[in-house]
């Protein structure tokens, strides 16, 4: 499967722990967007990379949220001292460049569900 | 105003019926436009691109209409397995970075009931 893959599929957590997730996007894909969803809700942007480098955050991602993609391959979303409110299913999307229109589809992972409890 | 709004349903109809939803969305500079199909408990997939002149995908049809602000998908013969929610998505597009902030609408519930 050369799809994007994310691990682990699911997280429960005690309130105020460290958790970390990982995605692995498409090989070709230069371009890597972490997603986070809450039920009946559609997907937020959080962060976005381009190669290495990680050239837009949003303000939903707070000082305890941090993302890395060293060497331009995987990726890695921490979030440090979780609170209730950040359960959610946390989505990693890979796109390539390009595209008509200047848009390239996003092509998701399946996903972390995590949980704070 | 939400960026993208979309009628949440659900939208109940029988198999073989057409279904239409309907997207408004804000940034009259958006550049391009998907539909993407959720499933219960799974990532979004891709369901289609809508292009300018509308394009058609086997029983799906997306168009868009810029003046409007206004995107459409019609499911003719409907199936049991199209039941799933429907994402429209905007995308706003950053040339100098490359970066696309997809902005998602909360989707529209089918079911498709026999």
């Amino acid at each position: 499967d050369t799809g994007v893959s994310q691990d682990p599929r699911h997280k429960i957590t005690k309130r105020g722990q460290n958790v970390t997730f990982r995605c692995d996007p498409i090989s070709e894909h230069n371009r890597l967007y972490w997603y986070r969803q809450t039920l009946g809700q559609g997907p937020e942007f959080l962060t976005y990379f381009q190669n290495e480098a990680q050239l837009e955050k949003s303000r939903l991602l707070s000082d305890r949220f941090s993302a890395e993609r060293p060497k331009g391959s995987f990726s890695t979303l921490e979030i440090q001292r979780t609170e209730q409110g950040d359960s959610a299913m946390y989505l990693c999307a890979s796109s390539m460049t390009g595209g008509r229109g200047g848009g390239s589809p996003l092509h998701f992972g399946n996903g972390t569900r995590l949980t704070v409890t | 105003r939400k960026e993208v709004e979309q009628d949440p349903g659900p939208f109940n109809v029988p198999e073989g019926a057409t279904v239409a939803f309907n997207c408004t969305y804000s940034n009259s500079a958006s550049q391009s436009f998907f539909w993407y199909r959720q499933d219960c408990r799974k990532e979004p997939k891709l369901l289609m691109s809508v292009y300018s002149s509308g394009n058609e995908d086997g029983r799906f049809t997306a168009q868009l209409n810029r003046a409007s602000q206004y995107i459409s998908l019609l499911i003719r013969d409907s199936k049991l397995s199209d039941s799933a929610t429907y994402l429209c998505v905007v995308n706003n597009l950053a040339p100098s970075t490359g970066f696309q902030k997809l902005v998602f609408g909360t989707g529209t519930r089918l079911l498709v009931s026999p």
